[in-house]
């Protein structure tokens, strides 16, 4: 089945002990992202990488940090995270294409940062 | 810069009716238009993709429509059911640009 896995689905962590979200995709997509949604602030993008070792900030990289070594996996790190990072993440991919492909979503993870 | 805005922000209806999702953008020059629905603390799932050539796209209760020259697009559910509770956005993908410009959605709730 063609889809975007993310993990963990559910964290919770103390402020400051980094963490890593993995984001793995099996459709051969080149482009790939992450965004956060927060009520009533809609989905932001966070990163994204238009294909492997190219990565490039979306409107509210602060914090984070992203890597693309391989085609299929896009983490996302958070260094030192802290409670404003507290929010709902989502992987999302597609190939780069522009005129006929939408994208695909993970199913989300939830952080909570304490 | 392009600029997604979702009219209603929030819509309660009864079922078995026929609605109108609404969905207005800028920059007419789009490569395509995606309507994603979610549910409360879900990932979002693709309903219908619009390609910049097409004017509308039909899947089951569902019928997208795309006016590029007016920057519109409607989402029209038929005979709307509770289990089509969520919310529905829509994503434009803009020529020059391979990121999509997402609105803010619209929270749909149908009531028994």
């Amino acid at each position: 089945e063609a889809q975007v896995t993310q993990n963990p689905r559910y964290l919770i962590t103390v402020t400051g002990k980094k963490l890593t979200v993995t984001c793995s995709q099996n459709m051969n997509h080149e482009y790939m992202s992450w965004y956060r949604q927060d009520p009533g602030l809609g989905l932001r993008q966070i990163y994204y990488s238009m294909n492997v070792e190219v990565t490039d900030k979306g409107d509210v990289p602060e914090g984070y940090k992203v890597s693309r070594k391989e085609k299929r996996n896009f983490p996302l790190i958070l260094e030192s995270p802290s409670p404003n990072q507290t929010s709902l993440y989502f992987c999302a991919s597609s190939f780069s294409d522009r005129g006929y492909y939408g994208y695909t979503f993970g199913s989300g993870t939830r952080l909570t940062v304490v | 810069k392009q600029e997604v805005t979702q009219i209603p922000a929030a819509l309660s209806v009864p079922e078995g009716e026929n609605l109108v999702l609404n969905c207005s953008f800028t920059d007419s020059a789009i490569y395509n238009l995606q309507w994603f629905r979610q549910d409360p603390g879900k990932g979002l799932t693709s309903l219908l993709l619009i390609q910049s050539s097409q004017r509308e796209q039909t899947s089951g209760r569902l019928n997208a429509s795309l006016d590029k020259s007016s920057g519109r697009s409607t989402l029209y559910i038929a005979a709307s059911q509770p289990g089509d509770s969520a919310t529905y956005l829509c994503a434009v993908r803009a020529g020059g640009s391979y990121i999509p410009t997402f609105g803010r959605g619209t929270s749909l709730i149908v009531h028994p």
